[in-house]
């Protein structure tokens, strides 16, 4: 079952603006997980904020977690062509003891 | 460090046989984690093994089991495959603290491709 529900699906944007992911879930979690994939490719970490932290920055990377709207964004600055790529949310599901990824958002930079 | 390595990258066979396959964790490693990834149910948590053990198991059949080796390596099998069987196998490998894989990062290998005809 998906836990974390991505929006939006898809997403296209010019090369320099920002992007914004939002995730929503349904169940109280240790931790949320972002993740990118390229076609076709294995996932790479992007950034985990556990549930007692409000925001996380990596890079151009700006992450939010709000426990009590059970939601989470991730903010991509400067967006650059090499972002184009699929971002997903995985929260940890502390019941089941597993990574439940949601849907993902397909992200396009046009040149 | 090395990352995670998956093998074979892609595999074709047909319904009814039986697939093996490998997956080496970053070196430290003792968690390993498989994820099945389809365009129609996206990404699935199948298993995790640490330390040789099965820790947490996924909603799948019995079909797909997997182990792990004293040296972290890990391997999964899918016998009498079937067409939905088509799909990307992830494998992820993390330092395992916690009760379950899913309380650190996971570092990804780029995947097994297996077509079932």
């Amino acid at each position: 079952s998906q836990q974390g529900e991505e929006d939006p699906q898809a997403l296209s944007i010019q090369e320099g603006e920002n992007a914004t992911m939002n995730c929503s879930y349904k169940t109280s979690i240790n931790n949320l997980q972002w993740y990118r994939q390229n076609s076709g490719r294995g996932l790479v970490h992007l950034i985990l904020i556990r549930s007692n932290e409000r925001e996380k920055h990596s890079g151009r990377l700006r992450v939010t977690l709000d426990t009590s709207k059970k939601s989470s964004s991730l903010l991509i600055t400067a967006s650059r062509a090499a972002d184009t790529a699929s971002y997903f949310c995985a929260t940890d599901d502390w019941k089941a003891q597993k990574l439940v990824f949601g849907q993902g958002t397909r992200l396009t930079i046009n040149p | 460090k090395a990352g995670v390595t998956q093998t074979p990258r892609y595999l074709i066979k047909t319904r009814g046989q039986q697939v093996t396959l490998s997956c080496s964790p970053i070196s430290g490693h003792r968690s390993v984690s498989w994820y099945q990834q389809t365009p129609g149910q996206g990404l699935q948590f199948l298993f995790e093994y640490f330390s040789e053990t099965q820790r947490n198991k996924g909603n799948f059949p019995g079909r797909f089991s997997g182990r792990q080796f004293s040296n972290s390596r890990s391997e999964m099998n899918v016998s009498t495959l079937e067409l939905g069987d088509s799909a990307l196998y992830l494998c992820a490998s993390s330092l395992g603290t916690g009760l379950a894989s899913s309380y650190n990062e996971q570092f990804f290998g780029p995947g097994t491709r297996l077509t079932v005809l």
